[in-house]
């Protein structure tokens, strides 16, 4: 499996974009960067997922780089609820289950 | 509509016992998924359904944890003479189908501490 990586941890202000970053070097070319994020003593939620274009919805923005080694989740105006372990992973393409493996995620604080 | 449903939410148990957690997919979603957490661990994958066949239960940590679903719809896990080792967050996913391309919606999980 593709892995990722990603800082520990960020902080941002509330009102302002946070942008959290996620390395996928040896990412493939038919896998997708998937954002989940996981809110204190909640499931996990998914957040928005692409292939090569950048994507966004109502939730959040994921640009993705040219060469597809890394991607950014842009929360455009973080709230105090936004606060949360947020995952970067990379799906595995066809063949396979679907499961998802989760890294260790970034514990984003979102202060007042 | 409905979301994943997890029962219980809490629950404790002693050693030694056996424990059933049960999981409400969302209806429709032939895909369905156990995930564990422990405490200062990451999630990690258990077992994967697809309709009521397991294909994929490379997850499961010992021949004390089973799961079966039926009717392709309701999942049990169930796990055998439980150790202190087993208390987790147990976490239940599902989604349209498996595979890379659909997106899995999860419940809030079932804390089972053992004693």
């Amino acid at each position: 499996d593709a892995k990722t990586t990603q800082p520990p941890s960020m902080d941002c202000a509330e009102g302002r974009a946070a942008n959290l970053p996620c390395n996928h070097s040896t990412i493939s070319g038919n896998e997708y960067v998937y954002w989940y994020r996981q809110i204190h003593s909640q499931g996990p939620q998914y957040i928005i997922h692409g292939l090569k274009n950048n994507e966004t919805n109502e939730m959040a923005s994921l640009i993705i780089t040219e060469d597809r080694k890394s991607s950014t989740l842009i929360l455009p105006h973080a709230t105090l609820r936004d606060t949360a372990v947020y995952y970067c992973i990379v799906r595995v393409a066809s063949g396979n289950t679907g499961k998802l493996i989760f890294g260790q995620g970034t514990t984003l604080q979102v202060k007042p | 509509g409905a979301g994943v449903s997890q029962s219980p939410s809490n629950k404790v148990t002693e050693k030694g016992k056996d424990v059933e957690l049960r999981c409400d997919p969302i209806s429709g979603h032939t895909a369905l998924y156990w995930y564990r957490q422990s405490l200062g661990q990451g999630l990690e994958f258990l077992i994967y359904f697809q309709g009521n066949s397991a294909p994929d239960k490379s997850g499961l940590p010992s021949d004390r944890f089973s799961a079966e679903r039926t009717g392709g719809s309701v999942s049990t896990l169930t796990i055998q003479r439980t150790q202190q080792e087993d208390s987790a967050v147990y976490l239940c996913a599902s989604s349209l189908a498996g595979g890379d391309r659909n997106i899995q919606y999860f419940g809030a999980g079932t804390r089972l501490s053992v004693l």
